[in-house]
């Protein structure tokens, strides 16, 4: 059981570069999440899926794009990558109302830098 | 909208030491849930804690202890007799209820190091 994986771990990127950020799950997680670390600050929310087919915007969705057409798989694209978009990125999935309502399970991160 | 404040950037402690991380908290909403994750130098985040704005009872796992007061919007954390592997970035954070699932709002972090 892997959990949440994302790949990959270190990323740099040239300004206007596009790339694409996996995530996957096997715990067979409805919900499945992108959240944004800045240096020093919290996480924030930039996109939320809550199946296969259905997705929609967090907090900081601009200059960002997702697609969810597996209920395991949930990338996360950037279009133009600008410096702005220099941050660590978490994928996070959690299961159904239930036990264990909102705990979020994360991945190990992605570190990116845009230069 | 949703708010978290944690009042405290770093905080050093020698071994052995009681600490409490401060969170503060702010929403309309009369259902909301709170939660503490670590996140240790290793950069995964770790979950530690739920509590659901009914549920005014403190919690105590281990060395770790929670208090909840919504008379002053708070839920802080203690660690009793901390060690250096406690040494972490805490994040609390607040989800409110309904369409909100899973949709954090979290503090800044306060950075603990302890020291041996």
């Amino acid at each position: 059981n892997a959990g949440v994986t994302q790949t990959p771990k270190f990323r740099i990127l040239k300004i206007g570069q596009s790339m694409t950020l996996q995530c996957a799950q096997d715990m067979n997680h409805n919900y499945m999440y992108w959240y944004r670390q800045d240096p020093g600050m919290g996480l924030k929310l930039i996109y939320y899926s809550v199946g296969a087919g259905i997705t929609d915007k967090g907090e900081v969705p601009n200059g960002y794009n997702v697609s969810r057409s597996t209920t395991e798989d949930f990338p996360l694209r950037l279009e133009l990558a600008a410096p702005s978009q220099t941050s660590v990125y978490f994928c996070a999935s959690s299961p159904p109302i239930g036990r264990e309502y909102e705990k979020l399970f994360f991945g190990s991160g992605t570190q990116l830098s845009v230069l | 909208a949703q708010k978290v404040t944690q009042a405290q950037t770093e905080i050093s402690v020698v071994e052995k030491e009681d600490v409490t991380l401060d969170c503060v908290y702010e929403t309309r909403d009369t259902t909301y849930y709170l939660f503490w994750y670590k996140q240790p130098p290793s950069g995964e985040l770790v979950f530690l804690i739920r509590r659901n704005s009914f549920d005014e009872q403190n919690e105590i796992s281990g060395r770790y202890s929670w208090n909840f007061q919504k008379s002053t919007s708070s839920f802080n954390f203690t660690i009793t007799a901390s060690q250096v592997v406690d040494s972490a970035v805490y994040f609390c954070a607040l989800s409110v209820g309904g369409t909100s699932y899973g949709k954090l709002t979290f503090g800044q972090g306060t950075i603990l190091t302890v020291h041996p």
